[in-house]
């Protein structure tokens, strides 16, 4: 069974960079037929997509934070990563990591989330 | 960016049926698929690919997409199904991952 697992600071200051990683057990991040990805949900509303990164390394991002973001992947950890930078108290929330599936791309696999708060 | 809505909230009885909609311009093209997700706990994928389900998903749940509106329904609602529900389709035009705003359903 796959499963995929948010770890990082919960905390973490505003105009800082908030780092996470994602630790995949089951799959491998060097296969084609998925791809990872990291979505977010602020207090009380919806998911948000912040990004993608491919077995070629590629990456897509929601337009709104590409500016910010960098998602990469470490295939000899098999483990990918998010960093966001100069964060503001707007970026609270819990961050889920995601495997996505190449053929239709809807989410195979969630991790539980990692609550990242944004305060000084 | 594809934008998709979602009614904020629907309410139905126990054993009555759910229908949750999902808007977009030309939806009918795309795969959507739906997530449920219960207070405090990750999201779980309920239908893909329009109208499948995966498996350990009760058959109550089924899906369909044309023209500008998909629909997610639940047949006989249980108080368990009492959860937010978001639909999702990628644009490969912007290579963009949308989700909907989400539907609280209420079992009342």
């Amino acid at each position: 069974q796959v499963q995929v697992q948010e770890s990082g600071p919960g905390l973490v200051k505003p105009a800082e960079t908030l780092s996470l990683t994602c630790t995949v057990s089951g799959a491998s991040t060097a296969r084609s037929d998925y791809y990872w990805g990291w979505i977010r949900q602020a207090p009380g509303k919806g998911l948000e997509w912040i990004g993608s990164v491919y077995s070629t390394g590629s990456t897509h991002y929601n337009p709104s934070l590409q500016s910010r973001a960098t998602i990469n992947r470490d295939t000899s950890n098999n483990e990918f990563s998010l960093k966001l930078t100069s964060v503001t108290v707007a970026d609270t929330g819990v961050y889920h990591c995601a495997r996505i599936a190449s053929v239709g791309n809807y989410l195979l696999s969630w991790g539980q989330g990692s609550l990242v708060t944004i305060s000084s | 960016s594809y934008v998709l809505t979602q009614p904020p909230s629907l309410s139905v009885a126990p054993g009555e049926t759910a229908r949750i909609a999902c808007g977009g311009n030309n939806i009918g093209t795309r795969s959507v698929h739906w997530y449920q997700q219960r207070p405090g706990q990750a999201p779980v994928r309920v239908m893909y690919l329009d109208n499948e389900r995966p498996s350990g998903i009760p058959e109550r749940f089924s899906g369909s997409n044309a023209g500008n509106t998909a629909t997610l329904t639940i047949s006989r609602v249980e108080a368990g199904d009492e959860a937010d529900y978001y639909c999702q389709v990628w644009d490969s035009r912007s290579d963009y991952l949308a989700f909907g705003g989400g539907t609280k359903l209420t079992v009342l």
